[in-house]
């Protein structure tokens, strides 16, 4: 399985924009880049995912790198429930299993 | 949004006695489910992936004969920790992909378990 590789923790503030990045050099052609974010005590949550092009949705934004080797999920404006663990992870086009790193710790400071 | 419900959301147990948790997703039917372990300030670790009215594929270090996942149907699936041990108390979650879906998957709020 190709792997993804992002910072131990983030450190953002309330209301501005917050850019996870997430390098993944190994990732195939069929490859899926999602992202999931799990809060404490909790099962993880869809938040985003695409192949090639930027992808938009009503809880982030994604963008890829053209060569696809890096991605970054972008959160416009940080709110305190925005803190948790961000995962990225790539999903084989084929169903896939869905193997979690270590992910990114977003703290958000009010 | 797709809703995947696990149960129980936490369980005591002694030492020696099984424990089923259920996995269910609640409006839309489910192909394939996930049974996820996460040790505490570690990330989720896959232990099989199920298929509705098939075996289960267990990832390697995990016991099939202990950790017993039956999907059967496609709304259910169930995770029977057989004679537990202290060292099996972890966070049991499952995931769910919806049958005609874009490739996300469901998660459900996780099953703590604690074996005394």
């Amino acid at each position: 399985d190709a792997k993804t590789t992002q910072p131990n923790s983030m450190e953002s503030n309330e209301e501005e924009p917050v850019h996870l990045p997430c390098n993944h050099s190994t990732i195939s052609g069929t490859d899926y880049i999602h992202w999931y974010r799990q809060l404490p005590s909790q099962g993880p949550e869809y938040v985003i995912h695409g192949l090639t092009s930027n992808v938009n949705n009503r809880m982030a934004s994604l963008a890829i790198a053209e060569d696809r080797k890096s991605s970054t999920l972008i959160l416009h404006r940080a709110t305190l429930r925005d803190a948790a663990v961000y995962y990225c992870i790539l999903r084989p086009l084929i169903q896939g299993n869905l193997i979690f790193g270590k992910g990114t710790k977003l703290s958000v400071k009010p | 949004g797709a809703v995947v419900s696990q149960h129980p959301s936490w369980v005591i147990c002694k030492s020696g006695t099984s424990v089923k948790i259920e996995c269910r997703s609640l409006d839309f039917q489910a192909t394939t489910m996930f049974w996820y372990r996460q040790f505490p300030k570690q990330s989720l670790m896959l232990m099989a992936t199920s298929n509705e009215g098939s075996k289960a594929t267990y990832e390697q270090g995990v016991e099939k004969d202990k950790f017993l996942i039956n999907h059967a149907s496609l709304t259910l699936s169930t995770l029977t920790v057989t004679s537990a041990h202290p060292e099996d108390s972890s966070f049991y979650i499952c995931s769910a992909e919806r049958r005609e879906g874009t490739g996300e998957l469901f998660f459900g709020e996780g099953s703590r378990l604690t074996v005394l």
